[in-house]
Protein backbone atom coordinates (compact mmCIF):
# COMPACT_ATOMS: atom_id res chain seq x y z
CA UNK A 1 0.00 0.00 0.00
CA UNK A 2 1.39 3.36 -0.79
CA UNK A 3 1.84 6.02 1.47
CA UNK A 4 1.06 9.72 1.97
CA UNK A 5 2.87 11.42 -0.70
CA UNK A 6 4.17 14.78 -0.82
CA UNK A 7 6.21 17.34 -3.02
CA UNK A 8 7.73 18.98 -2.77
CA UNK A 9 10.06 17.71 -0.25
CA UNK A 10 12.13 21.62 0.39
CA UNK A 11 11.19 24.97 -0.80
CA UNK A 12 13.10 28.20 -0.48
CA UNK A 13 11.51 31.29 -1.11
CA UNK A 14 11.71 34.89 -0.32
CA UNK A 15 8.93 36.83 1.90
CA UNK A 16 6.20 38.17 0.35
CA UNK A 17 6.23 36.05 -2.73
CA UNK A 18 3.67 32.47 -3.22
CA UNK A 19 4.35 28.86 -2.81
CA UNK A 20 2.06 25.52 -2.97
CA UNK A 21 2.42 22.38 -1.54
CA UNK A 22 0.60 19.03 -2.90
CA UNK A 23 -0.56 16.00 -1.15
CA UNK A 24 -1.94 12.90 -2.31
CA UNK A 25 -3.38 10.51 0.62
CA UNK A 26 -3.44 6.40 0.84
CA UNK A 27 -6.00 5.46 -1.61
CA UNK A 28 -9.54 5.21 0.25
CA UNK A 29 -9.18 7.53 3.33
CA UNK A 30 -11.22 10.03 3.56
CA UNK A 31 -9.90 12.53 5.82
CA UNK A 32 -6.83 14.71 4.97
CA UNK A 33 -4.89 16.96 7.38
CA UNK A 34 -2.68 19.35 7.16
CA UNK A 35 -0.04 20.50 10.10
CA UNK A 36 2.09 23.30 10.51
CA UNK A 37 5.29 22.28 12.27
CA UNK A 38 7.56 24.63 13.58
CA UNK A 39 10.99 23.46 14.87
CA UNK A 40 10.73 21.63 18.54
CA UNK A 41 7.09 21.55 18.53
CA UNK A 42 4.33 19.45 18.16
CA UNK A 43 2.03 19.87 14.74
CA UNK A 44 -0.36 22.54 14.52
CA UNK A 45 -3.23 21.34 12.81
CA UNK A 46 -4.33 24.05 10.04
CA UNK A 47 -7.28 22.41 7.87
CA UNK A 48 -9.05 19.47 8.16
CA UNK A 49 -11.07 17.92 5.28
CA UNK A 50 -13.49 14.95 5.25
CA UNK A 51 -14.18 13.93 1.79
CA UNK A 52 -13.58 17.42 -0.54
CA UNK A 53 -15.37 19.17 2.36
CA UNK A 54 -13.64 21.57 5.23
CA UNK A 55 -14.18 20.10 9.17
CA UNK A 56 -12.32 22.13 10.75
CA UNK A 57 -9.72 25.38 9.51
CA UNK A 58 -9.99 27.14 12.89
CA UNK A 59 -6.61 28.04 13.03
CA UNK A 60 -5.51 28.88 9.42
CA UNK A 61 -4.46 31.88 8.80
CA UNK A 62 -6.99 32.80 6.39
CA UNK A 63 -5.69 36.03 5.02
CA UNK A 64 -2.68 34.13 3.43
CA UNK A 65 -3.25 30.67 3.55
CA UNK A 66 -5.98 28.73 1.84
CA UNK A 67 -6.19 25.07 0.89
CA UNK A 68 -8.35 22.97 -1.18
CA UNK A 69 -9.36 19.19 -2.25
CA UNK A 70 -11.58 19.37 -5.03
CA UNK A 71 -12.19 15.70 -5.83
CA UNK A 72 -12.26 14.72 -2.72
CA UNK A 73 -8.50 12.97 -3.20
CA UNK A 74 -5.64 15.26 -4.10
CA UNK A 75 -4.87 18.56 -1.97
CA UNK A 76 -3.16 21.74 -2.12
CA UNK A 77 -2.29 24.35 0.23
CA UNK A 78 -0.88 27.41 -0.52
CA UNK A 79 0.64 30.71 1.42
CA UNK A 80 0.76 33.92 -0.32
CA UNK A 81 2.45 36.28 0.21
CA UNK A 82 4.84 34.20 2.57
CA UNK A 83 6.12 35.54 5.94
CA UNK A 84 9.56 34.79 7.40
CA UNK A 85 7.33 33.16 10.35
CA UNK A 86 5.61 30.58 8.22
CA UNK A 87 9.23 28.57 7.80
CA UNK A 88 8.29 25.58 8.81
CA UNK A 89 7.56 21.80 7.64
CA UNK A 90 4.15 21.40 6.51
CA UNK A 91 2.63 17.89 7.06
CA UNK A 92 0.20 16.17 5.37
CA UNK A 93 -1.82 13.38 6.82
CA UNK A 94 -4.84 11.49 6.44
CA UNK A 95 -7.44 8.74 8.02
CA UNK A 96 -10.09 6.26 7.30
CA UNK A 97 -13.39 7.37 7.81
CA UNK A 98 -13.87 5.34 11.49
CA UNK A 99 -16.67 6.70 13.37
CA UNK A 100 -15.00 4.90 16.31
CA UNK A 101 -11.73 3.04 17.32
CA UNK A 102 -8.50 3.76 16.25
CA UNK A 103 -8.47 6.40 13.55
CA UNK A 104 -4.86 6.56 13.35
CA UNK A 105 -3.30 9.46 11.33
CA UNK A 106 -0.93 8.28 8.13
CA UNK A 107 2.00 10.95 7.57
CA UNK A 108 3.78 11.65 4.60
CA UNK A 109 7.11 13.11 4.52
CA UNK A 110 6.49 16.67 4.99
CA UNK A 111 7.76 19.79 3.16
CA UNK A 112 10.19 21.61 4.88
CA UNK A 113 9.84 25.14 3.98
CA UNK A 114 12.43 28.52 4.34
CA UNK A 115 11.42 31.82 3.92
CA UNK A 116 14.23 34.20 3.80
CA UNK B 1 -9.13 25.12 27.87
CA UNK B 2 -7.54 22.31 26.10
CA UNK B 3 -3.83 21.35 27.11
CA UNK B 4 -1.29 18.87 26.79
CA UNK B 5 2.00 18.58 28.78
CA UNK B 6 4.80 16.12 28.61
CA UNK B 7 8.66 17.04 29.56
CA UNK B 8 10.32 18.55 27.17
CA UNK B 9 13.48 16.48 27.23
CA UNK B 10 14.94 13.52 28.99
CA UNK B 11 17.95 11.25 28.69
CA UNK B 12 18.88 7.75 29.08
CA UNK B 13 21.15 4.68 28.41
CA UNK B 14 21.32 2.01 25.85
CA UNK B 15 19.68 -1.08 27.63
CA UNK B 16 17.75 0.72 30.23
CA UNK B 17 14.31 1.62 30.34
CA UNK B 18 12.18 5.07 30.10
CA UNK B 19 8.84 6.40 30.90
CA UNK B 20 7.11 9.51 28.89
CA UNK B 21 4.56 11.11 30.76
CA UNK B 22 1.85 12.91 29.65
CA UNK B 23 -1.29 14.67 30.96
CA UNK B 24 -4.19 16.15 29.63
CA UNK B 25 -7.20 18.64 29.89
CA UNK B 26 -9.18 18.13 27.11
CA UNK B 27 -12.83 18.80 26.27
CA UNK B 28 -13.82 15.37 25.96
CA UNK B 29 -11.85 12.39 25.54
CA UNK B 30 -12.08 9.98 22.68
CA UNK B 31 -8.90 8.59 23.22
CA UNK B 32 -4.74 8.81 22.98
CA UNK B 33 -1.93 8.14 21.07
CA UNK B 34 1.67 8.45 20.80
CA UNK B 35 3.69 9.06 18.10
CA UNK B 36 7.30 8.16 16.96
CA UNK B 37 9.31 11.36 15.14
CA UNK B 38 12.86 10.91 14.40
CA UNK B 39 14.55 14.13 13.35
CA UNK B 40 14.00 15.28 9.83
CA UNK B 41 10.99 12.51 9.23
CA UNK B 42 7.18 12.61 9.88
CA UNK B 43 5.38 11.26 12.94
CA UNK B 44 4.71 7.62 13.07
CA UNK B 45 1.89 5.52 15.28
CA UNK B 46 3.14 3.86 18.23
CA UNK B 47 -0.23 3.39 20.28
CA UNK B 48 -3.58 4.14 20.76
CA UNK B 49 -5.62 3.69 24.32
CA UNK B 50 -8.96 4.81 24.62
CA UNK B 51 -9.59 2.56 28.02
CA UNK B 52 -7.98 2.64 31.58
CA UNK B 53 -4.81 0.34 31.76
CA UNK B 54 -1.79 -0.62 29.75
CA UNK B 55 -1.58 -1.81 26.18
CA UNK B 56 1.74 -3.49 25.46
CA UNK B 57 3.48 -3.40 21.95
CA UNK B 58 6.55 -5.24 21.92
CA UNK B 59 9.27 -3.31 23.76
CA UNK B 60 6.88 -0.42 23.73
CA UNK B 61 3.92 -0.09 26.07
CA UNK B 62 1.39 2.77 26.97
CA UNK B 63 -0.62 3.80 30.09
CA UNK B 64 -3.78 5.58 30.14
CA UNK B 65 -5.73 6.44 33.40
CA UNK B 66 -8.98 8.27 32.13
CA UNK B 67 -10.01 9.68 35.52
CA UNK B 68 -6.45 10.91 36.60
CA UNK B 69 -5.69 12.61 32.82
CA UNK B 70 -2.66 10.62 32.64
CA UNK B 71 -0.63 8.43 30.21
CA UNK B 72 2.80 7.44 29.92
CA UNK B 73 5.34 5.81 27.37
CA UNK B 74 7.17 3.18 28.92
CA UNK B 75 10.29 2.04 26.32
CA UNK B 76 12.03 -1.02 27.59
CA UNK B 77 15.38 -2.59 26.03
CA UNK B 78 16.66 1.12 25.05
CA UNK B 79 18.18 1.05 21.88
CA UNK B 80 20.30 4.17 19.94
CA UNK B 81 18.03 4.18 17.49
CA UNK B 82 14.87 5.20 19.96
CA UNK B 83 16.87 8.28 20.21
CA UNK B 84 13.57 10.52 18.73
CA UNK B 85 10.82 12.85 19.64
CA UNK B 86 7.60 11.04 20.92
CA UNK B 87 4.27 13.39 20.73
CA UNK B 88 1.10 12.48 22.80
CA UNK B 89 -2.04 13.28 21.25
CA UNK B 90 -5.45 13.11 22.19
CA UNK B 91 -8.68 12.74 20.41
CA UNK B 92 -10.91 15.30 22.27
CA UNK B 93 -14.69 15.19 22.03
CA UNK B 94 -16.50 15.96 18.74
CA UNK B 95 -17.30 13.47 15.81
CA UNK B 96 -14.59 14.84 13.71
CA UNK B 97 -11.43 13.08 15.00
CA UNK B 98 -10.02 16.24 15.31
CA UNK B 99 -6.22 15.45 17.25
CA UNK B 100 -4.67 17.82 20.03
CA UNK B 101 -1.00 17.44 19.99
CA UNK B 102 1.52 17.65 22.83
CA UNK B 103 5.09 19.62 21.97
CA UNK B 104 6.92 16.42 22.56
CA UNK B 105 9.16 15.02 24.17
CA UNK B 106 13.27 14.93 22.91
CA UNK B 107 14.73 11.38 23.95
CA UNK B 108 18.33 11.49 23.68
CA UNK B 109 19.49 7.40 24.38
CA UNK B 110 23.51 7.46 24.97
CA UNK B 111 25.81 4.31 24.50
Amino acid sequence: EAGVAQSPRYKIIEKRQSVAFWCNPISGHATLYWYQQILGQGPKLLIQFQNNGVVDDSQLPKDRFSAERLKGVDSTLKIQPAKLEDSAVYLCASSPEGLAGNNEQFFGPGTRLTVL
Amino acid sequence: GQNIDQPTEMTATEGAIVQINCTYQTSGFNGLFWYQQHAGEAPTFLSYNVLDGLEEKGRFSSFLSRSKGYSYLLLKELQMKDSASYLCAVEGDGNNRKLIWGLGTSLAVNP
